[in-house]
Formats: structure tokens, C-alpha cells, sequence
């Protein structure tokens, strides 16, 4: 699975759009975009996922660019429960259920 | 309600000793999965399974032994426990499609101390 590179950390105020970036430079054409989030203590939780079109769910937006080296995942209207530890993952169809996870982003939401 | 368990949520116990995680899902997915996560090295997979009777390593599975026996039980053991085993260990399953891969769901972790 092709590596992700995400910043350590980033704040966002509360009510504000959160957009939070992710380089997947070496993306091959049959990998997709995951991202999960981890609330302090508790287990990983799936967000969205997204080949090359445009997603949108009740959670969260990726937007994923025409060249397919980067997403930015984002949170219309962040509150503090968005506060967590944020993965980008890339994971190919058809291979390993397995998924990498990396050292994330931690996105804290400011009142 | 449907949805992943594990069990206990938090354990001591001494080096050398066995101890089991259980883990509990009402899916009926067919894939399932143990993490180990630490400060620093954040989600590591230890083992995961396909089906049940197909089990294969994940990225750090020494010391650790499983088996799925069951498709909705996939319990992690560890056989002689040492103190660099001291983690958090979370579960999680997921169905798998031809067309598209479905997302992992998680448990809440189990927290274990060897003293």
C-alpha cells in the first residue's frame, strides 16, 4: 500500500470548517482514499472513503484531486466532539483487507 | 444490538502468565482483526483472519497466538506474557466485496498492564 504523509497536528475554532490535508504522492490507479478518526480512548472510527470522485457522507467531505496525489478531508461545522487523531490510509481494491496506519493528525477544535 | 465486542476492557496481570482477549461481532463479516497500539507506534496489526480457520501474521505477532473457530469469535492469547505486551489491543472486523473494499469497524479496546 502506497504511503500517506498528513501534518502532526492543526486547530480549527469551533463552528468553522475543518480541512484537513493528505499527500498520497505515489498512489497507484486501483488505491483508494480511507480516512478514520480516534477519539481519545476509544477505537478507530471510519469516516469516508473515495476512489477519484468527490465524496460526501453525514460525517464528513473528501475531496480527492484530478491527479490523484492528495485528499482533504473535511468537517463542515467542527465541534469539540471532532477532536481526535485523524488517518488518511490508501488501500487497493482487491489486495489485503489489512490497513496501515500511521501517526495521523490531530486535529483539536477550539471553543 | 448488532456490533463488536471486546472483553475485559481493562486487565492486569503477571509476566508468564496466559491471558485471552475476546473478541465479539454481530455482523457476520468475514474478516477480522487484532491491533496493538502504543505511544509512539501508534496502530500496529498483530493477526487478522479471512474466514473462519484462515488466520495469518500480521506486522508484530510474536507472542501472541489466535483462532477462529467461529466466524463471530476471534480470540487473541497470549501464551507466557511479558511487560513489552503492556498496550492497548483493539478488534475489528470488516466484509469484503469484490467491488469495493468496506470499512474496518473497531472495538473499544481492551487495556492491558503486565506487571
Amino acid at each position: 500500500d502506497a504511503k500517506t504523509t498528513q501534518p502532526p497536528s492543526m486547530d480549527c475554532a469551533e463552528g468553522r470548517a475543518a480541512n484537513l490535508p493528505c499527500n498520497h504522492s505515489t498512489i497507484s490507479g486501483n488505491e483508494y482514499v480511507y480516512w478514520y478518526r480516534q477519539i481519545h480512548s476509544q477505537g478507530p472510527q471510519y469516516i469516508i472513503h473515495g476512489l477519484k470522485n468527490n465524496e460526501t457522507n453525514e460525517m464528513a467531505s473528501l475531496i480527492i484531486t484530478e491527479d490523484r496525489k492528495s485528499s482533504t478531508l473535511i468537517l463542515p461545522h467542527a465541534t469539540l466532539r471532532d477532536t481526535a487523531v485523524y488517518y488518511c490510509i490508501v488501500r487497493v481494491q482487491g489486495g489485503s483487507e489489512k490497513l496501515v496506519f500511521g501517526k495521523g493528525m490531530k486535529l483539536t477544535v477550539n471553543p | 444490538d448488532a456490533g463488536i465486542t471486546q472483553s475485559p476492557r481493562y486487565k492486569i496481570t503477571e509476566t508468564g502468565r496466559q491471558v485471552t482477549l475476546m473478541c465479539h461481532q454481530t455482523w457476520s463479516h468475514s474478516y477480522m482483526f487484532w491491533y496493538r497500539q502504543d505511544l509512539g507506534h501508534g496502530l500496529r496489526l498483530i493477526y487478522y483472519s479471512a474466514a473462519a480457520d484462515i488466520t495469518d501474521k500480521g506486522e508484530v505477532p510474536d507472542g501472541y497466538v489466535v483462532s477462529r473457530s467461529k466466524t463471530e469469535n476471534f480470540p487473541l492469547t497470549l501464551e507466557s506474557a511479558t511487560r513489552s505486551q503492556t498496550s492497548v489491543y483493539f478488534c475489528a472486523s470488516s466484509d469484503s466485496g469484490r467491488r469495493a473494499l468496506t470499512p474496518q469497524h473497531f472495538g473499544d479496546g481492551t487495556r492491558l498492564s503486565i506487571l
